[in-house]
């Protein structure tokens, strides 16, 4: 069964830290690893990744996996109050549907 | 671009009635959509994959004829709570694959309360 794991599974920081959050995973025929930001409503799209040691980079957000060690982590550097939200890691892989199997999230939030 | 619908955003209903949820990407065409729902606190769980044209495939433990899928075209499908029933009560969010980069993009959901 595919399985992605998220850590810390919450988070709380002040404005202008530089958080970093896991995400590991185990799972059958890897296709790519995404990262949503999930506010009040549905997830929005971050990242999506492929290749180990790409850094994708967008503002002061920025992704890289490891497909060795099968992990990736999202770096947000000087935290705003608007960064607080869940932000979620999904893994697709398998056959041809590529599904996401989604972790349960790391909650953060960002005190003024 | 890459904008995803879906309607209503709320619906409260009496327990035994049906309701309809529809998602449709608006500046693409997705041959597949996904259909999720979220507990509070809980990370979005896969209930269906819907397929354009053929019949949806449940995740184990979701069943079809409650769950009801229909993907008549390449930018609508709509999921039918059918008998609902209190527990049925949840976030439910579409999302829509893009075909050029195999992107999920998700529609803003829809918070379903049955009383």
């Amino acid at each position: 069964e595919d399985k992605v794991v998220q850590s810390p599974l919450s988070l709380v920081v002040h404005e202008g830290d530089t958080v970093t959050l896991n995400c590991s995973y185990e799972v059958t025929n890897f296709r790519s690893l995404l990262w949503y930001k999930q506010e009040k409503k549905a997830p929005t799209f971050l990242f999506m990744l492929t290749s180990s040691g790409i850094e994708k980079k967008s503002g002061r957000l920025s992704s890289i996996l490891d497909k060795k060690e099968l992990f990736s982590i999202l770096n947000i550097t000087a935290t705003q109050t608007g960064d607080s939200a869940i932000y979620l890691c999904a893994v697709e892989a398998g056959g041809s549907a590529r599904q996401l199997t989604f972790g349960s999230g790391t909650q953060l939030t960002v005190l003024p | 671009g890459a904008v995803v619908s879906q309607h209503p955003s709320w619906v409260i209903c009496k327990s035994g009635t049906s309701v309809k949820i529809e998602c449709r990407s608006l500046d693409f065409q997705a041959t597949t959509m996904f259909w999720y729902r979220q507990f509070p606190k809980q990370s979005l769980m896969l209930m269906a994959t819907s397929n354009e044209g053929s019949k949806a495939t449940y995740e184990q433990g979701v069943e079809k004829d409650k769950f009801l899928i229909n993907h008549a075209s390449l930018t609508l499908s709509t999921l039918t709570v059918t008998s609902a029933h209190p527990e049925d009560s949840s976030f439910y969010i579409c999302s829509a694959r893009e075909l050029a980069t195999y992107t999920q993009y998700f529609g803003p959901g829809t918070r379903l309360t049955v009383l």
